[in-house]
């Protein structure tokens, strides 16, 4: 079965600190891979999705990036955090999308609480 | 592009009682339509979803209309319990795009 792994689960830091946060997907292949900020009480928020190795899309302009050095791993990095960066951090994944694939469900990871001070 | 809006935004119900979530969409190439619960510290878990060629869906206590008509859908549980207690949100993607775009959740609390 497949599994979406996050970490840290929860992070407090500085800012003007660099951010490294670190999704991995288990048990399928060729992903499509998400990441989304749901700020206090509000909705998904998404901020990058990638369809293949070292293929990013950024939906909003932003201090952050993403990046896929392999096929199930994704990373959303910072040079400098700044407050509005705080926020629940949430990585997805879904089959690639195909005529079989298409319906197929898009399943969340547990998220990482990010506090910048 | 897609835009989907969700109401109402809280939502309190006694237990027993049903719980309707209706979300509204803009782009009628749009043909699939999940719903995803949060629990509070969590990330969103899949509870059910439609597709365009179907009109309802039903599992258990909780069922999903879709008028496409309309452009409109809702999410419907009935006999609420306390542990149905959390925020939810519906979805909507269409043919060819790789995204899900959401609608700003509705937090609903069954009062016990």
């Amino acid at each position: 079965s497949q599994t979406i792994h996050q970490w840290p689960a929860t992070l407090v830091q500085p800012v003007g600190s660099p951010l490294s946060l670190e999704c991995t997907v288990e048990g399928t292949s060729n992903p499509n891979l998400y990441w989304y900020r749901q700020a206090a009480g509000r909705g998904l928020q998404l901020l990058f999705y990638s369809i293949g190795i070292d293929q990013i899309s950024s939906e909003v302009p932003q201090n952050l990036s993403a990046s896929r050095p392999q096929d199930r791993q994704f990373i959303l990095s910072s040079k400098k955090l700044l407050l509005s960066d705080s926020g629940f951090y949430l990585c997805a994944w879904k089959d690639r999308a195909s005529p079989r694939t298409f319906f197929n469900e898009q399943f969340f990871g547990p998220g990482t609480r990010l506090t910048v001070l | 592009g897609e835009n989907v809006e969700q109401h109402p935004s809280t939502l309190s119900v006694q237990e027993g009682d049903s719980a309707v979530i209706k979300c509204t969409y803009s782009d009628s190439a749009s043909n699939y339509f999940p719903w995803y619960k949060q629990e509070l510290g969590k990330g969103p878990q899949l509870i059910i979803d439609i597709r365009s060629n179907v009109g309802e869906k039903k599992d258990q206590r909780i069922a999903v209309t879709l008028n496409k008509t309309a452009k409109h859908f809702s999410l419907h549980i009935t006999e609420t319990q306390p542990e149905d207690s959390a925020v939810y949100f519906c979805a909507a993607r269409s043919t060819g795009a790789n995204n899900l775009f959401f609608g700003t959740g509705t937090r609903l609390t069954v009062i016990p």
